[in-house]
């Protein structure tokens, strides 16, 4: 167990909604990262958050937004949903500000968009 | 701009011994981390082992080793006395401003 909690676990839902994943990292960690694991497009870096402010953008569309919050859980918003959303949507925490320190995934939220 | 590579696709280890998964990367970050995790079937993302880039030692941890060459920019996981349990695919990871994964190798440990 990482430690970094995600929920909910899994999520189907229609093209054209919108869905929410929520993410809480390890205790003491101020950094929260967000990927997108797809079978075609492989394991994407999407937004990095640190201590509430965004600090790195990675692949990420217009139709995604991202949020932490003071409690220092973060939201990962998915709107306009299309097929090709469908993937396992991974959270990871750190305790520094930098990508070069270690990260430690949560289990994911495999979402399908039918 | 950031690259990382894992040119093997799949591997097949014998149980007990020790197998090499390559990772070359590309930065022009002076700071950079090198990760390796691995995900099972299961769907998890398990974290095994990290090189900072100022390391001048190997990282290893208990059957993991990272056998870092900076010079050639590579960043190879080293298995000693492979498992049944650990067939997994394995990814390469490379942190710097930001971060990207490689493709992954998938590592069949054979009885």
């Amino acid at each position: 167990d990482s430690g970094v909690t995600q929920t909910p676990k899994h999520l189907i839902t229609a093209t054209g909604q919108r869905v929410t994943l929520r993410c809480s990292p390890r205790s003491g960690d101020l950094s929260v990262y967000w990927y997108q694991q797809s079978l075609d497009q492989g394991l994407q870096f999407l937004i990095q958050y640190y201590n509430g402010e965004e600090r790195a953008k990675g692949n990420i569309l217009e139709r995604f937004s991202a949020q932490q919050f003071p409690d220092l859980h973060s939201e990962l918003n998915l709107s306009s949903l299309e097929l090709g959303d469908s993937a396992l949507y991974f959270c990871a925490s750190s305790a520094g500000t930098a990508a070069y320190n270690e990260q430690f995934f949560g289990p994911g939220t495999r979402l399908t968009v039918l | 701009a950031q690259k990382i590579t894992q040119t093997q696709p799949g591997m097949f280890v014998q149980e007990k011994e020790a197998v090499t998964l390559d990772c070359t990367y590309d930065t022009s970050d002076q700071s950079y981390g090198l990760f390796w995790y691995k995900q099972p079937s299961s769907g998890e993302m398990i974290f095994l082992i990290y090189q900072g880039s100022y390391d001048e030692q190997n990282a290893t941890e208990g059957r993991y080793s990272l056998n870092f060459q900076k010079a050639r920019k590579s960043a190879n996981l080293v298995i000693s006395a492979s498992q049944l349990g650990d067939s997994a695919m394995y990814f390469c990871a490379l942190g710097g401003f930001k971060t990207i994964f490689g493709a992954g190798t998938r590592l069949f440990v054979k009885a």
